[in-house]
């Protein structure tokens, strides 16, 4: 069956320091693959998504691209802020219902 | 702000009581779900409806019992719960229930803890 896999955690930086989590996915067919964000005492956020390979997701200055080839969707930033420490959940969605990765936390130090 | 409001915050409960969870959205999704999870993990699909009819039911014990009044709107009626039940119970909303511009949108939540 489908399946996505992420990074363990968790993933400590410092501000401004350049972010990668990395994702790789198994799926029949071309499912759509999602990051989102989950900050503390709060629910999950859709951060950004890509439909098709080769489509790049951003949002606040996050990027991803699904990479077919590779089976892929790894989450990358310049330069990471405080603001930023949450869990990161890596997913897809097939023909059937939607897969989350085990969660990323990821600790920005000031 | 969320535009997936669920109430109440938090709630505890002993395993006698009956209680629910609500969930309102008015985006125009056709597709409701609920979720539950755990500490440091993610969500698990419990439900989902879809045009107001439940379309899954990922084999949950039936002391869940969810309902979908209308479009806008989904309970989670609660009874003899079990300690193990404690944890988040994550309400969700979707266009359409699968589809590859039909991410989901969460509320914030439901801190559930069952005494």
């Amino acid at each position: 069956g489908d399946s996505v896999t992420q990074m363990e955690g968790p993933v400590t930086l410092s501000e401004e320091a350049f972010l990668t989590i990395n994702c790789t996915y198994t799926a029949t067919g071309y499912p759509s693959l999602f990051w989102y964000v989950q900050y503390p005492g709060e629910g999950l956020q859709l951060l950004l998504k890509a439909t098709k390979a080769d489509d790049k997701g951003s949002n606040k200055g996050f990027e991803a691209t699904y990479r077919k080839e590779t089976t892929s969707f790894h989450l990358e930033k310049g330069s990471v802020q405080v603001s930023d420490s949450a869990v990161y959940f890596c997913a897809l969605q097939g023909d059937d219902k939607i897969i989350f990765g085990k969660g990323t936390r990821l600790h920005i130090l000031p | 702000d969320t535009e997936v409001t669920q109430t109440p915050k938090h709630l505890v409960m002993g395993m006698t009581n009956k209680k629910s969870l609500k969930c309102e959205q008015h985006m125009g999704h056709r597709a409701m779900y609920w979720y539950k999870q755990k500490a440091k993990k993610p969500p698990e699909l419990m439900f989902v409806y879809s045009y107001e009819k439940l379309s899954i039911n990922e084999s949950v014990p039936s002391r869940f019992s969810p309902e979908c009044p209308n479009s806008s709107l989904l309970n989670l009626h609660l009874h003899a719960l079990q300690p193990e039940d404690s944890a988040l119970y994550l309400c969700a909303s979707s266009q359409v229930e699968r589809g590859p511009n039909s991410p989901l949108h969460f509320g914030n939540g439901t801190r559930l803890t069952v005494t």
